[in-house]
Parts: C-alpha cells; sequence; structure tokens
C-alpha cells in the first residue's frame, strides 16, 4: 500500500494568516500517460464526513474558496490555506487513488491561534 | 443534488456480522463506483472497498475475506457485510460516491453519508 505522510499533525495559525499542511507519498502518484496526480485533499469538521477540497491534486470541488489551494506533484503535496477563517478550522487529510487500495494521510488539525 | 443516507445497527458483540446499507439519491447511480470508508482513532481512515451499479467489487485485501459489498440497483442501494467483528472493527462508517467513471474507477469520493458508528463489544 501507498503510505500517506502529513506533516504537521496539528498547526494554530492566527485569523487572516496562512497555514500550510504537507502530504508526502511513499510512491508517486503522477501518473505519466495523463500526467495527472491521483491526489485528493478533504476538510473534515468534528461530527461531519469528510468533505472533498481538491482532485487531481489541484482541481478545485465546487464551492470551495479560492484562498483554499491544492499544489506539489509526484511525492509532495501542499495545502494552503491563505487568509485563514474561523470556518477553517478542521482536519484535513490527503488521499492517494493512484493505486489500490486508496489511501489516506493521518490528518492534520488546524486550529486557531 | 445527490444525498447518500445510510443506516444499520450500531452495536455488535465480537463474532456477529456488520450490516449497513447506503441509499442513493439524486444523480446517475450507474455511472459511478460507490464505496464504503471507515474511519477509527487508531487507525485513521481506511478505504474497505466498491461496487457498481452491475455489481462488479473490489475490496481492500487486509479485509477481503470478511467484506461483502453488494447493490440493488431497483432501490439505488448498495450494502456492507462485514463477518466476524471484533473490537478492532469499532469504528465510523461511511458511504460515498467515487469519481466519474472514465474507464476505470477513480478513487476520490465526493459525496458521502452521514456516517453510522459501529462499536464492537461483548
Amino acid at each position: 500500500d501507498i503510505v500517506m505522510t502529513q506533516s504537521p499533525d496539528s498547526l494554530a495559525v492566527s485569523l487572516g494568516e496562512t497555514a500550510t499542511v504537507n502530504c508526502r507519498s511513499s510512491q508517486n502518484v503522477l501518473y505519466s500517460s495523463n500526467n495527472k496526480n491521483y491526489l485528493a485533499w478533504y476538510q473534515q469538521k468534528p461530527g461531519q464526513p469528510p468533505k472533498l477540497l481538491f482532485y487531481w491534486a489541484s482541481t478545485r470541488e465546487s464551492g470551495v474558496p479560492d484562498r483554499i489551494s491544492g499544489s506539489g506533484s509526484g511525492t509532495d503535496f501542499t495545502l494552503t490555506i491563505s487568509s485563514l477563517q474561523a470556518e477553517d478550522v478542521a482536519v484535513y487529510f490527503c488521499q492517494q487513488y493512484y493505486s489500490t487500495p486508496p489511501t489516506f494521510g493521518q490528518g492534520t488539525k488546524v486550529e486557531v491561534k | 443534488q445527490v444525498q447518500l443516507q445510510q443506516w444499520g445497527a450500531g452495536l455488535l458483540k465480537p463474532s456477529e456480522t456488520l450490516s449497513l446499507t447506503c441509499a442513493v439519491n439524486g444523480g446517475s447511480f450507474s455511472a459511478y463506483y460507490w464505496s464504503w470508508i471507515r474511519q477509527s482513532p487508531g487507525k485513521g481512515l481506511e478505504w474497505i472497498g466498491e461496487i457498481n451499479h452491475s455489481g462488479s467489487t473490489n475490496y481492500n485485501p487486509s479485509l477481503k475475506s470478511r467484506v461483502t459489498i453488494s447493490v440493488d440497483t431497483s432501490k439505488n442501494h448498495f450494502s456492507l457485510q462485514m463477518t466476524s467483528v471484533t473490537a478492532a472493527d469499532t469504528a465510523v462508517y461511511y458511504c460515498a460516491r467515487e469519481g466519474l467513471v472514465v474507464v476505470t474507477a477513480i478513487r476520490y469520493f465526493d459525496y458521502w453519508g452521514q456516517g453510522t458508528l459501529v462499536t464492537v463489544s461483548s
């Protein structure tokens, strides 16, 4: 299985500042035939299921504000939350779907400082 | 608007069989694969397996021997059965829709059920 490792496990950021979440895969998730990274990002708030934010590493799901962005390629990926809002407090997960079984990172908890 | 509504028993004894069902309302049932995923404090998010409208399944090898996913296309329902549960199977179980099938399953998850807490305890 591909192991997804996120860093940090948690971070506290002041409102209006930038939060950066990193995700590293144990194997390349870039499929050379279509040049797509098989990597998704989710946001989960307490008592709710995960909500899809990005797929193909940087394709924003409908309704996701453009101050949240996804980037990276190959084995290293980043979720950036610019101008952090109170509503962004959540746990964020990355997930690879390059190979079976799809696997998730352990999660990064983003809080307000 | 796509909605996934799931239900099933929440408290099981060791060795019993877990059974959950997910109803899909809205959207195309046949154009997607449908998954079960669980989440526990110890193992995090874990993909269990998937099914499509024609009954084609794929399972996580770590659970394959105990898991069966089935589909009822007349009701747009799909179901999960997991046999011989232990305390390690205690988790919140989710049903979810995968990305639109192009050639093969695209396993990111854009719609989720509300989750069912399943507790295994004697």
